[in-house]
C-alpha cells in the first residue's frame, strides 16, 4: 500500500529566508506526486505535481519540488518566503494517474516577521 | 464557475443524530471524493465515485454512506453520528485531462459531534 511521510509537523521560518519541506513516499510503481497548500479555514490548493519527465518541477507562488527516485523523496522548496506562505502543506501520492490520493500528515509553516 | 461547493460550512450534531453533507461541482468532472481531515493525520479518503452511478470505499468508510446523485452531486451521509466523526470534511473532484489529474477541493464542512 502506498504511504506518505512528512517528518516535520511544524516549521518556523523568518520572512525572506528559504524554506524546504520534506516528503518521503512509499509506492511500488512510478508515483504521481503532488503538493497542496491549505490556508487557515480554506480548502486545499494544488501547488505543483510530478508525473514524469524533468525531476525538478515548478509550481505556483514561487514553489518548486524535486523528485528523487533513489531517495523516494519529493521535497518542496521556496527560495524566499513571504508572510502569506504561512499555511499547512500536504504532500500526496497518487495511483493510476491520481484517481486516489494518499496524503501525508502535513507540515504547518509559521513565518516570523 | 463556482468549482466545488459544500454545504453546510459548520454543523453540530448530538450523538446518534443523522445528517447529509452535500457536495456539487460544475466542472464536468467524472470522479468525486470525500475526505476527512484530522490533526496530524492529513486527509483520509472515505469514499469516492469514479463516475456517475458508481461508488467505492476508501480508507475509512465505516459509519458513512454516499450517493452519487448525478454527475454534479456527491453526498455523504452519517446515519448515526459518533464523537469519533468530529472532523473537517472535504469534497473533491478530479480533472481528467491528459497530463493533469488534479483534484479540486471544496472549502470544507466542520462537523462537531457532542
Amino acid at each position: 500500500a502506498q504511504s506518505v511521510t512528512q517528518p516535520d509537523i511544524h516549521i518556523t521560518v523568518s520572512e525572506g529566508a528559504s524554506l524546504e519541506l520534506r516528503c518521503n513516499y512509499s509506492y511500488g510503481a512510478t508515483p504521481y506526486l503532488f503538493w497542496y497548500v491549505q490556508s487557515p479555514g480554506q480548502g486545499l490548493q494544488l501547488l505543483l505535481k510530478y508525473f514524469s519527465g524533468d525531476t525538478l518541477v515548478q509550481g505556483i507562488k514561487g514553489f518548486e519540488a524535486e523528485f528523487k527516485r533513489s531517495q523516494s523523496s519529493f521535497n518542496l522548496r521556496k527560495p524566499s518566503v513571504h508572510w502569506s506562505d504561512a499555511a499547512e502543506y500536504f504532500c500526496a501520492v497518487g495511483e493510476a494517474a491520481g484517481n486516489k490520493l494518499t496524503f501525508g500528515g502535513g507540515t504547518r509553516v509559521l513565518v516570523k516577521p | 464557475n463556482a468549482g466545488v461547493t459544500q454545504t453546510p460550512k459548520f454543523q453540530v450534531l448530538k450523538t446518534g443524530q443523522s445528517m447529509t453533507l452535500q457536495c456539487a461541482q460544475d466542472m464536468n468532472h467524472n470522479s468525486m471524493y470525500w475526505y476527512r481531515q484530522d490533526p496530524g493525520m492529513g486527509l483520509r479518503l472515505i469514499y469516492y465515485s469514479a463516475s456517475e452511478g458508481t461508488t467505492d470505499k476508501g480508507e475509512v468508510p465505516n459509519g458513512y454512506n454516499v450517493s452519487r446523485l448525478n454527475k454534479r452531486e456527491f453526498s455523504l451521509r452519517l446515519e448515526s453520528a459518533a464523537p469519533s466523526q468530529t472532523s473537517v470534511y472535504f469534497c473533491a473532484s478530479r480533472r481528467e485531462d491528459s497530463g493533469s489529474y488534479e483534484q479540486y477541493f471544496g472549502p470544507g464542512t466542520r462537523l462537531t459531534v457532542t
